[in-house]
């Protein structure tokens, strides 16, 4: 069950707070991506990297940051811009390269809620 | 917009019996189409792939078939088992400027009675 580590499992946000989601990998993966899972709505793609040092945007990405300043991690930043926060964070890997966005290995997820 | 869509949202069928999943997508371009499964409160997996120049391909009891020209792809999973009950997820993976993006299916609940 290991290879692409992400914690903690849950996390509670009060208000007008940041919150740090963290996710480790030692598959030694080029790409990582950061979903959002909402009941009914499928995986929405938040942020990716391809390569360290480098990250893009997705389709839902305002009120998050995130950082790659190590190919094993990519932690993601719930701000207090986000204003619906509250869902299950997967964290992805892939190696990448000519394969990216192909067999992804997903972490175990985060449960973030808002007090 | 660049969207797959995903039905039905709830299957439930008896053990033993077959079960089909359809998705569509709308960019003719995309080239590559995963399946995953997410079980009860663990992380989504693939099960099977597919890419543009293959019409189908079987593992054992799953099967994906791909029509390109009506651009939809489906899952079919021969005699079920209780622990085939899960969330099934399609997905595939349009062009966006040099990128290619993976998105996905909203998901589809297969319950397996006994």
């Amino acid at each position: 069950d290991g290879g692409i580590t992400q914690s903690p499992k849950y996390l509670f946000r009060k208000e007008g707070q940041n919150v740090t989601l963290s996710c480790e990998q030692n598959l030694n993966h080029d790409a990582m991506y950061w979903y959002r899972q909402d009941p009914g709505q499928g995986l929405r793609l938040i942020y990716y990297s391809q390569i360290v040092n480098d990250f893009q945007k997705g389709d839902i990405a305002e009120g998050y940051s995130v950082s790659r300043e190590k190919k094993e991690s990519f932690p993601l930043t719930v701000t207090s811009a986000q204003k619906n926060p509250t869902a299950f964070y997967l964290c992805a890997s892939s190696i990448g390269s000519q394969t990216f966005n192909e067999k992804l290995f997903f972490g175990s997820g985060t449960q973030l809620s808002v007090l | 917009g660049e969207n797959v869509e995903q039905h039905p949202s709830t299957l439930s069928v008896q053990e033993g019996d077959s079960a089909v999943i359809k998705c569509t997508y709308s960019d003719s371009a995309s080239n590559y189409f995963p399946w995953y499964k997410q079980e009860l409160g663990k992380r989504p997996q693939l099960i099977i792939d597919i890419r543009s120049n293959v019409g189908e391909k079987k593992d054992q009891r799953i099967a994906v078939t791909l029509n390109k020209t009506a651009k939809h792809f489906s899952l079919h999973i021969t005699e079920t088992q209780p622990e085939d009950s899960a969330v099934y997820f399609c997905a595939a993976r349009i062009f966006s400027g040099n990128t290619g993006k993976l998105i996905f299916g909203q998901g589809t609940t297969l319950q397996v009675k006994p």
